[in-house]
């Protein structure tokens, strides 16, 4: 059971926009920045936004991030087929006093 | 151009130990908080440890808190993970990671960079 609660699964057609939720607490998202990851298993995490609407170098504006109380989202617009892909957010926790990730959301572009 | 190079996985029987090794370049070391993550067979990606610039507040997932142990040597730049009576639910790619922007690890905007190193406990 993660701390940062994601679904499991979510879909697209190419050039829509979607929406991937990330749930936490007041320890988490409630008081700290968001993270967000794009995974390909074996390889490196990619990360997409930091200090919840960053972006670094090199990352689309396809991709951003909002953020409203203890809950978070990436937002992807104009999807592609290579965002297929499994996303995580991840935050610092206060009460933990450790990192946290979500449990991933595997997108699928239809 | 950031760069990280881990290595020191292997396969180990249960009970056993490892040490990973993280060498960077590309960036000045020292002013960084520093972080491992992992990503186990079938599940997501889990914060292993992290430590302050200065190598202060290590900071441990709940799932390896009493027997990895983080450090750092700011001098040649390199990152290291003491693994200790590894477990099977300890198999996983390991990745050594930067934050972006802090020396304090409670920032927690993590970056891995490098292609990970494998750990097969069996």
């Amino acid at each position: 059971q993660s701390v940062l609660t994601q679904p499991p699964s979510a879909s697209g057609t190419p050039g829509q926009k979607v929406t991937i939720p990330c749930s936490g607490s007041d320890s988490n998202l409630g008081r700290n920045s968001v993270q967000w990851y794009q995974y390909f298993p074996g390889a490196a995490p990619r990360l997409l936004i930091y200090l919840t609407y960053q972006r670094p170098p090199g990352v689309p504006d396809r991709f951003s991030g909002s953020k409203s109380g203890t809950s978070s989202s990436l937002i992807i617009s104009g999807l592609r087929s290579e965002d297929e892909a499994d996303y995580f957010c991840a935050a610092w926790d206060d009460s933990l006093t450790a990192a946290v990730f979500g449990g991933g959301t595997r997108l699928t572009v239809l | 151009e950031v760069q990280m190079v881990e290595s020191g996985g292997t396969s180990v029987q249960p009970g056993g130990s490892l040490r990973l090794f993280c060498k960077t370049t590309g960036f000045n070391f020292g002013e960084y908080a520093m972080h491992w993550v992992r990503h186990a067979p079938g599940r997501g990606l889990e914060w292993v440890a992290g430590l302050n610039w200065n190598g202060g507040r290590l900071s441990y997932a709940d799932s390896v808190k009493g027997r990895f142990t983080i450090s750092r040597n700011n001098d040649n730049s390199s990152l290291f993970l003491q693994m200790n009576n590894l477990k099977t639910e300890d198999t996983a790619l390991y990745f050594c990671a930067k934050d972006v922007a802090s020396p304090y690890v409670n920032w927690g905007a993590i970056d891995p960079r490098g292609q990970g190193t494998l750990v097969i406990v069996s």
